[in-house]
């Protein structure tokens, strides 16, 4: 089990925002990062502290943070969007890094 | 650009050990931490180990502590994750991927590799 919390799946449709969430204790000592994973493939790093985005990446992707609750934001979400979406970030425990257990994103 | 490199997946049996590597490239290696993460068929990514960038000190998750040794040699840009008494739910896509930091300060996995499979099966 992770202790970053995410919902298994959600769905938007073409061209609509979506909010992708991810819930821990960790996050209100640590950062929230965001990776995009499409089968097959490796992993993408989305958003990382929260709300910075790396070179390259669209800017419909967008980060916050609320208390223990960190989320993705799409806006205007592409039919390439369609994939899984990972929350991490440092752990307070014992592992070191933890991720949460993804959320798979359907475009209607 | 960045680029790193898995090798040395395949099939082996529970109980048994396999060795696998990262190749990095297009960076300063000796400055960066490396991660690896992976992936069972069909579940989530999980953080397996991080090595830091002179290699004094590594962590490793509860569910492999004891069974994986993380280690890198700086000359030859690599990192290798020796792995030992296999179970079968060790079966994944091993993925190495670098931090930003020397130490894993911030947590976030920058630069992935393509990814080496893994299977323990008799």
């Amino acid at each position: 089990s992770s202790d970053l919390t995410q919902d298994p799946a959600v769905s938007v449709a073409l061209g609509q925002t979506v909010r992708i969430t991810c819930q821990g204790d960790s996050l209100t000592s640590y950062s929230a990062n965001w990776y995009q994973k499409k089968p097959g493939q490796a992993p993408i790093l989305l958003i990382y502290g929260e709300t910075s985005r790396p070179s390259g990446i669209p800017e419909r992707f967008s980060g916050s943070r609320s208390g223990d609750r960190a989320s993705l934001n799409i806006d205007g979400a592409q039919a390439e969007d369609e994939a899984d979406y990972y929350c991490n970030s440092r752990d307070r425990r014992a592992n070191f890094v933890i991720f949460g257990g993804g959320t798979r994103l359907t475009i209607l | 650009q960045v680029q790193l490199v898995e090798s040395g997946g395949g099939v082996v049996q529970p109980g048994g050990s396999l060795k696998i590597s990262c190749a990095a490239s297009g960076f300063t290696f000796r400055s960066f931490g490396i991660h690896w993460v992976r992936q069972a068929p069909g579940k989530g990514l999980e953080w397996v180990a991080f090595i830091r960038y002179d290699g004094s000190t590594q962590y490793y998750a509860d569910s492999v502590k004891g069974r994986l040794i993380l280690s890198r040699d700086n000359s030859k840009n690599t990192v290798s994750l020796e792995m030992t008494t296999l179970k079968v739910e060790d079966t994944a896509v091993y993925f190495c991927a670098r931090d930003p930091a020397p130490s894993g300060t911030y947590g976030y996995l920058q630069y992935w590799g393509q990814g080496t499979f893994v299977i323990v099966s008799s």
